[in-house]
């Protein structure tokens, strides 16, 4: 079974600091892929970024970048040069390629940042 | 190009009442996924549905729970006599057909059971 952990409930970062958001998975599909979506306190799911398990290269739109680490089943969150409208949950997600892909979420990371 | 659109955006409903969920995907778009998210929780997948099929209901609830995707119209999530637990943001996601990297997300249905 799919299996998504985000293992920080909480963060404070300082604006304008980069900020990694830890993401692990697991599964016994060979073919996946992994998102990141953001919850502003408006309650909307926000897609930020996808990572194919097959993808040669990490994903990056924009200020957001993936750490993509197959071997270590990791699938990091990079937001460089955080500003103060990146507070808000962040959720992790994976979908198998086979099935009725559907998304697997973790538990989210709440980012706070501070001026 | 209108996004996916969920209605209401919010709902009260009482222990006992029927709550009915709606969901049109975006235009274009055949494949419909419904989730639940509790609080301070990440969504749960619920069901997914194509016109006039479920594909995967291996999330929903046994009972009390229901999902349909008409041919014409929108997806409608129904729960019967709510209970307090099922007090949560509900959303829904589309995709188009065939295998595709997002599902666009709507801005959720906020059911509160007093």
């Amino acid at each position: 079974a799919q299996k998504i952990t985000q293992t920080q409930p909480g963060m404070f970062v300082q604006e304008k600091e980069a900020v990694t958001l830890d993401c692990t998975y697991d599964t016994s599909d060979p073919s996946y892929g992994l998102f990141w979506y953001k919850q502003p306190s408006s309650g909307e799911m926000i897609f930020l970024i996808y990572q194919g398990s097959y993808d040669q290269q990490n994903a990056t739109e924009g200020r957001y970048s993936l750490n993509f680490q197959k071997a270590r089943k990791s699938a990091n969150l990079v937001i460089s040069a955080s500003q103060l409208g990146d507070s808000a949950m962040y959720f992790c997600a994976m979908r198998e390629v086979q099935g009725a892909q559907k998304l697997v979420f973790g538990q989210g990371t709440r980012l706070t940042i501070n001026p | 190009n209108a996004g996916v659109m969920q209605n209401p955006r919010h709902l009260v409903r009482r222990r006992g009442q029927e709550a009915r969920l709606r969901c049109s995907p975006m235009k274009g778009h055949s494949h419909v996924y419904w989730y639940r998210q509790l609080p301070e929780e990440g969504l749960k997948f619920m069901v997914y549905l194509q016109k006039e099929n479920i594909i995967d209901e291996s999330g929903m609830p046994k009972e009390r729970f229901s999902a349909e995707f008409p041919k014409e119209g929108p997806s409608i999530l129904r729960i019967q006599q709510v209970v307090r637990g099922d007090s949560a943001a509900y959303f829904c996601a589309s995709s188009p057909q065939g295998e595709t990297n997002e599902q666009y997300f709507g801005p959720g249905t906020r059911l509160t059971v007093t």
